[in-house]
């Protein structure tokens, strides 16, 4: 069964307005989760890493004031996207992490989200 | 900084035959871990193979194999015994564990279409 779960799956909202998308790690507390943007037929953009208890560290070009990431405990992450616009349309995904060195290849990721902004 | 590279925007692959998708990676990290991916048109990532930078011996899942050549900074995924199913975006992927916080990139992906 899934171990990260991303909620909602599909959201349409109106353009100037925000929506929040939840990231969960189920089985287990993710210290870092991470936060990716995807277009259709392109790779996955790293947007931020969002670490429990602290700020959110923003990949270049990315801006924090648009895409806000909160890290409130060691299960939950939410992105929210804030004044959306048409060209935030996308599929976001999350990715959770035990750790960094200490945890290898365990990373699992969220089913995604499709955002459509009308 | 770290980098991946995928040259094959797309591939055709005949049913039950054996395919190679390239990637190549670069990075100053001493340690790092070298991951593909499937995504199917739904999405969801779905995780094939993993190795370790310092590993001995390439990674072996089922019908996926890891051909991982570290001089050459290649890293790359051979499916054996190709299936319909198998039609999806593969992904390589690099995760460096000390100089880049643990971060995951994505190359740029190759449209796999295994045909009957």
């Amino acid at each position: 069964g899934a171990v990260v779960s991303q909620h909602p799956s599909w959201v349409i909202c109106k353009s100037g307005t925000s929506v929040k998308i939840e990231c969960r790690s189920l089985d287990f507390q993710a210290t870092t989760m991470f936060w990716y943007r995807q277009f259709p037929k392109q790779s996955l953009m790293l947007m931020a890493t969002s670490n429990e208890g602290s700020k959110a560290t923003y990949e270049q070009g990315v801006e924090k004031d648009k895409f806000l990431i909160n890290h409130a405990s060691l299960t939950l992450s939410t992105l929210t996207v804030t004044s959306a616009h048409p060209e935030d349309s996308s599929f976001y995904i999350c990715s959770a992490s035990l750790g960094t060195a200490s945890s290898g290849n365990t990373i699992y990721f969220g089913e995604g989200s499709w955002l459509t902004v009308v | 900084a770290q980098k991946i590279t995928q040259t094959q925007p797309g591939m055709f692959v005949q049913e039950k035959e054996a395919v190679t998708l390239d990637c190549t990676y670069d990075t100053s990290d001493p340690s790092y871990g070298l991951f593909w991916y499937k995504q199917p048109s739904s999405g969801e990532m779905i995780f094939l193979i993993y190795q370790g930078s310092y590993d001995q011996q390439n990674a072996t899942e089922g019908r996926y194999s890891l051909n991982f050549q570290k001089a050459r900074k290649s890293a790359n995924l051979v499916i054996s015994a190709s299936q319909l199913g198998d039609s999806a975006m593969y992904f390589c992927a690099m995760r460096g564990f000390y100089n880049q916080g643990g971060k995951l990139i994505f190359g740029q992906g190759t449209e796999l279409s295994v045909k009957p």
